[in-house]
């Protein structure tokens, strides 16, 4: 089907707000990924599922951003109380079946936190 | 640790000519997987080519081709007949079988296609 989808594509927000990113894999594809990239610098990964078990979430920088994946496929990334130093493009990826498989990138939401 | 290197921050080339771009990479494992990303102007990331570290033949695809050298931990890509489209950052990759599925980066070449 279609590729990686990503909403909202631009997200402006005040310090403190919270803010949700979703994530649409393509379909069939079971594991989802979600990094974070700074300008300039290459993707950081942040945490990724298989089906809706979030397998790894050890690139999560804080306790303020939380993943879910409730139903194996839509997923949300939350970061609560944002600050300034979130502001970056954040990029959902999805791949088949997990291990050595291609990850396929999504356009990414770039947040901005004034 | 396992990291990835690109020390070219920019590189320019003429249309019609050839480049390559500079990956190495460090990681104490011997299964991994290489891929180089495409990030042209409208920040999308597109796979251009991916390399099974087992596989001794070099990956092609079309005008890209990648010359990985195991021993020395080196994956450079090679950019045949540059179209004016290849003006993007490009980033190297790689996954190794204990990472969990995590891609580690480099910190991207921006080339340049020049008419």
């Amino acid at each position: 089907g279609a590729g990686v989808s990503q909403s909202p594509r631009y997200k402006v927000t005040k310090r403190g707000q919270d803010v949700a990113l979703r994530c649409d894999p393509i379909s069939g594809h079971v594991s989802l990924y979600w990094y974070r990239q700074a300008l300039g610098q290459g993707p950081e990964f942040l945490t990724y599922f298989n089906y809706e078990a979030q397998q790894d979430k050890s690139g999560l920088p804080n306790d303020r951003f939380s993943a879910e994946r409730p139903e194996g496929s839509i997923s949300t990334l939350t970061i609560q109380r944002t600050e300034q130093r979130d502001s970056a493009m954040y990029r959902c990826a999805s791949s088949l079946v997990g291990r050595q498989e291609t990850q396929y990138f999504g356009p990414g939401t770039r947040l901005l936190v004034l | 640790a396992q990291t990835v290197t690109q020390s070219q921050p920019e590189m320019s080339v003429q249309e019609a000519e050839t480049v390559t771009l500079s990956c190495t990479y460090d990681t104490s494992e011997n299964n991994y997987y290489l891929f180089w990303y495409k990030q042209p102007p409208s920040r999308q990331m597109i796979l251009v080519i991916r390399q099974e570290a087992y596989k001794q033949q070099n990956a092609t695809e079309n005008r890209f081709s990648v010359n990985f050298q195991k021993a020395a931990k080196s994956f450079s890509l090679k950019i045949s007949d540059s179209q004016l489209g290849d003006t993007a950052m490009y980033f190297c990759a790689f996954m190794t079988e204990t990472s969990g599925s995590r891609l580690t980066f480099g910190e991207g070449t921006q080339l340049t296609v020049n008419p």
